[in-house]
């Protein structure tokens, strides 16, 4: 089956540690993103990422950081610079930067 | 950054009735998309429009891209129990933030059987 997997459901950090989160998709989409969700809030953007080897940052990038090596993976790490990290963060990719977008099942990151 | 107005912000309602839901923006979008989010998963996408005035329908789903480009709305016929959730509309625009999803704050669905 075609899709996007993000691993793990649940992440916990401690404080001062920097964590990945990982996102793949095997759709072929050129386009990915990282987003995050707070309670009662609508996703915001951290990063997105139009072709390998590129990417370019969101409304909300400090604190995160990203690579681009394959097409099939974009993970996301969340570094200790981010002093609020606890959110669900979304993945999600589209064929190219300006279509629709499909999401992955996303990551709950607790902080301990 | 952008924001679309999204209401209601909840809604509770009985089986069987029908629901309405809409999007506003002070912008231009190229194309609308109506997502549900269940709790602790991702957005599924429900409807994506793509051309202004567009009527598109998913089962009892039906939703509309507004003809000045600025408004959606979806509506949901005889709800049912598992149309529970959380119901998100997104906009994407063209020029120079072509590609850059918008999102509505979200519309809050319960269903009392």
């Amino acid at each position: 089956d075609g899709g996007i997997t993000q691993s793990p459901k649940y992440l916990f950090r401690k404080e001062g540690q920097n964590v990945t989160l990982s996102c793949e998709q095997n759709l072929n989409h050129d386009a990915m993103y990282w987003y995050r969700q707070d309670p009662g809030q609508g996703l915001r953007l951290i990063y997105y990422s139009q072709i390998v080897n590129d990417f370019q940052k969101g409304d909300i990038a400090e604190g995160y950081s990203v690579s681009r090596e394959k097409k099939e993976s974009f993970p996301l790490t969340v570094t200790s610079a981010q002093k609020n990290p606890t959110a669900f963060y979304l993945c999600a990719s589209s064929r190219d930067r300006g279509e629709t977008q499909y999401f992955g099942p996303g990551t709950r990151l607790l902080v301990l | 950054g952008q924001q679309l107005n999204q209401s209601p912000q909840s809604m509770f309602i009985q089986e069987g009735e029908d629901v309405s839901m809409n999007c506003t923006s002070s912008s231009i979008f190229n194309t609308w998309l109506w997502y549900k989010q269940d709790p602790g998963e991702g957005p599924v996408l429900l409807i994506a429009l793509y051309k202004a005035g567009e009527l598109t329908s998913n089962g009892r789903l039906t939703a509309q891209f507004g003809i000045t480009r600025k408004d959606s709305f979806l509506n949901i016929s005889a709800s049912i129990p598992s149309d529970v959730g959380i119901y998100f509309c997104a906009g994407l625009p063209g020029g120079t933030s072509y590609g850059k999803l918008t999102f509505g704050q979200g519309t809050i669905l319960t269903v009392h059987p």
